[in-house]
């Protein structure tokens, strides 16, 4: 299963943007790119996803790199409510394993 | 709330046990996702069921098996447990078979089990 790399932690605050990198530097072409968060307590919720071009919802907006050798997340406006373990997994077409990574914790201040 | 119910929420059981963990899926949804979520080991796949039939396997134990029913709500068994089963046990559902391309899986609130 291809690996991905994100930072242990990341700090922002409220109503700052927030760019969540995730390095993915062995993705092959059939795989895709999914973001899950976790917030205290909870179990997973997805955010997005994509495969080779950039997407857009209402809860945030996926950057994927030419080469998809890496991808950011971004959070337009943090709020409190986006605190959360943020993941970055890759699942390959057709086999449809999620394999969670260790994620980003994610810590928004007033 | 997710749509996706798991019971029961919290279990305490000694070593060498089994139990049962059940799960029923949004409505409509056919594919069953069980993950194991430890403070050492984090998320990890177990397996999915797609409309009663085995589609994906991780890293489950032998000692754990799982099926999904005609009805499509799916149990995990866990037996001979030991001290290192403790651990969160998380439920999703998705409406298709390829996860892939739709994206979206739905998680339950998941089950707590302590192993004394």
């Amino acid at each position: 299963d291809a690996k991905t790399t994100q930072p242990n932690s990341m700090e922002s605050n409220e109503e700052e943007p927030v760019h969540l990198p995730c390095n993915h530097s062995t993705i092959s072409g059939t795989d895709y790119i999914h973001w899950y968060r976790q917030l205290p307590s909870q179990g997973p919720e997805y955010v997005i996803h994509g495969l080779t071009s950039n997407v857009n919802n209402r809860m945030a907006s996926l950057a994927i790199a030419e080469d998809r050798k890496s991808s950011t997340l971004i959070l337009h406006r943090a709020t409190l409510r986006d605190a959360a373990v943020y993941y970055c997994i890759l699942i390959e077409g057709y086999t449809d394993k999620l394999i969670f990574g260790t994620g980003t914790r994610l810590q928004v201040f007033p | 709330d997710s749509g996706v119910t798991q019971t029961p929420k919290h279990l305490i059981t000694a070593t060498g046990q089994r139990v049962t963990l059940r799960c029923s899926p949004r409505s409509g949804d056919l594919s069953v996702y069980w993950y194991q979520q430890s403070l050492d080991q984090g998320l990890q796949f177990l397996i999915q069921y797609y409309n009663g039939e085995e589609r994906a396997k991780g890293n489950i134990l032998e000692r754990f098996s799982a099926q999904q029913f005609p009805d499509l709500h799916s149990e995990l068994n866990l037996s001979s447990l030991e001290l290192g089963d403790s651990a969160l046990y998380f439920c999703a559902s998705s409406e298709s078979r390829d996860t892939s391309f739709t994206g979206e899986l739905f998680f339950g609130e998941g089950s707590r089990l302590t192993v004394l």
